[in-house]
C-alpha cells in the first residue's frame, strides 16, 4: 500500500454517521477550492468543487462548506459508507494556473 | 481517472541514472501538471504545460526537465535521478482556459519511482 500519509490526522466514523472534514486554506484571495478522495494506490479523485461566491454546493451525500472569514473549508459526507474510507484533502487556487494542496486528512470508516 | 494513462507504473532505478515518465491523456485539455507526493506533504508542482511547448516551472522544479510535443503527451525527465526523488508522481489535466473553462484538475493513477 502506499506510505504517502502515515502521519496523518485521522477521523474514525461508525458506518451509516455523518462525517465532517476539515481544512484551513492559507490565502485569503483564493477564490476556488477543491476536494479530492485518495484511496490506497490510487490517484486522488475529484469529488466536489467551490467557488468563493458561494458559501455552501453540495453533490450527492456530499456537502461543501465554504467561511471566507475564517479561511475554513469542510467536506460533509452523510451517511459515511465503508467505500468512503480514504485520505482527503482540499486544494485553493488564487491567481494563478496552479493548485495549493492540504496534506490531508485519514477517514476510517468503522461497522 | 478521466482518460489519464502513466507509465511506467513502477519503477526502481539506480542513483545517477536518467528517468523519464510519461503521461498520456485522450481529453484534449489543455494544461497538463506533474506533481510528486511524499508523506507529510502535499501534492507539490514540479512542472506544468498550458499548451503545446509551453512549459512553466512549479515549486520544486529542480533536478526535473518536462517536454510537450503533443497535445496528448507530457513527459518528465530525471536527468541523473538521486535518491530524494524517490516518491510517488502523478500526472494531472485541466481543461483550464477553454470556453466553459474549469480549474479543476483530475488526476492519473501515478508512478512510483525508488531510486536506490
Amino acid at each position: 500500500g502506499e506510505s504517502v500519509g502515515l502521519h496523518l490526522p485521522t477521523l474514525s466514523v461508525q458506518e451509516g454517521d455523518n462525517s465532517i472534514i476539515n481544512c484551513a486554506y492559507s490565502n485569503s484571495a483564493s477564490d476556488y477550492f477543491i476536494w479530492y478522495k485518495q484511496e490506497s494506490g490510487k490517484g486522488p479523485q475529484f469529488i466536489i468543487d467551490i467557488r468563493s461566491n458561494m458559501d455552501k454546493r453540495q453533490g450527492q451525500r456530499v456537502t461543501v462548506l465554504l467561511n471566507k472569514t475564517v479561511k475554513h473549508l469542510s467536506l460533509q459526507i452523510a451517511a459515511t459508507q465503508p467505500g468512503d474510507s480514504a485520505v482527503y484533502f482540499c486544494a485553493e487556487k488564487f491567481n494563478t494556473d496552479k493548485l495549493i494542496f492540504g496534506t490531508g486528512t485519514r477517514l476510517q470508516v468503522f461497522p | 481517472d478521466a482518460g489519464i494513462t502513466q507509465s511506467p507504473r513502477h519503477k526502481v532505478t539506480e542513483t545517477g541514472t536518467p528517468v523519464t515518465l510519461r503521461c498520456h491523456q485522450t481529453e484534449n485539455h489543455r494544461y497538463m501538471y506533474w506533481y510528486r507526493q511524499d508523506p507529510g506533504h502535499g501534492l507539490r508542482l514540479i512542472h506544468y504545460s498550458y499548451g503545446v511547448k509551453d512549459t512553466d516551472k512549479g515549486e520544486v522544479s529542480d533536478g526535473y526537465s518536462v517536454s510537450r510535443s503533443k497535445t496528448e503527451d507530457f513527459l518528465l525527465t530525471l536527468e541523473s535521478a538521486t535518491s530524494s526523488q524517490t516518491s510517488v508522481y502523478f500526472c494531472a489535466i485541466s481543461d483550464r482556459g477553454a470556453g466553459g473553462s474549469t480549474d479543476t484538475q483530475y488526476f492519473g493513477p501515478g508512478t512510483r519511482l525508488t531510486v536506490l
